[in-house]
């Protein structure tokens, strides 16, 4: 099944403990990105990756760092969280970089910063 | 004032109502546009996608843009309990997408 994985679904953590949060999919898509959705604030991009080694800025990329060593993999790492990084993580992928070919998403990983 | 404007609701509606969800812009750069579907504990998923200006169709949704006024339109005829959902409006200014602004969702419950 044609599918973005993230890992974990679920994540307590404390303020300054490096995680991160897993993201693949099976789909050889080139384009990957990472969003954050926050009520009132809607989704907001994180991070890109138009293919291997090739990343760049969303909108809020502050706290957050990305690498895309293979295709299919696109880990968000975030090297000493702060609570204000509490919020629903979406991976998402893309055939290529046509705006017309649909985003696939990943089901969201709730993350929670004590 | 914010790129994307949408009311986030929640919009109540009876089984069969038609339901219109709406967004405003800013940036008139935009020319692709889209609307994505995001059940509860699910990720977003594509529902229409439109270019420029213009109405498309696609079975019981109808996806209408009019850039003059900067205000794009999701209908949805006979509705039905499961197209209850949160409806995120997205844009982008260029082909290659790799930046989409997505409006802030509206949450529509339809109601048998």
């Amino acid at each position: 099944e044609a599918q973005v994985t993230q890992n974990p679904r679920y994540l307590i953590t404390v303020t300054g403990k490096k995680l991160t949060v897993t993201c693949s999919q099976n789909m050889n898509h080139e384009y990957m990105s990472w969003y954050r959705q926050d009520p009132g604030l809607g989704l907001r991009q994180i991070y890109y990756s138009m293919n291997v080694e090739v990343t760049d800025k969303g909108d809020v990329p502050e706290g957050y760092k990305v690498s895309r060593k293979e295709k299919r993999n696109f880990p968000l790492i975030l090297e000493s969280p702060s609570p204000n990084q509490t919020s629903l993580y979406f991976c998402a992928s893309r055939l290529g970089t046509g705006v017309n070919s649909p985003l696939h998403f990943g089901n969201g990983t709730r993350l929670t910063v004590t | 004032q914010k790129e994307v404007e949408q009311d986030p609701g929640p919009l109540s509606v009876p089984e069969g109502a038609i339901v219109s969800l709406n967004c405003t812009y800013s940036n008139s750069a935009f020319q692709y546009f889209m609307w994505y579907r995001q059940y509860s504990r699910k990720g977003p998923e594509l529902l229409m996608y439109t270019y420029s200006s213009g109405n498309k169709e696609d079975g019981r949704f109808t996806a209408q843009v009019d850039k003059s006024s900067k205000y794009i339109s999701l209908f949805i005829r006979d509705s039905q309990p499961s197209d209850s959902a949160t409806y995120l409006c997205a844009m982008s200014a260029d082909q290659a997408g790799t930046a989409l602004i997505f409006g802030k969702g509206t949450t529509l419950s339809v109601s048998s």
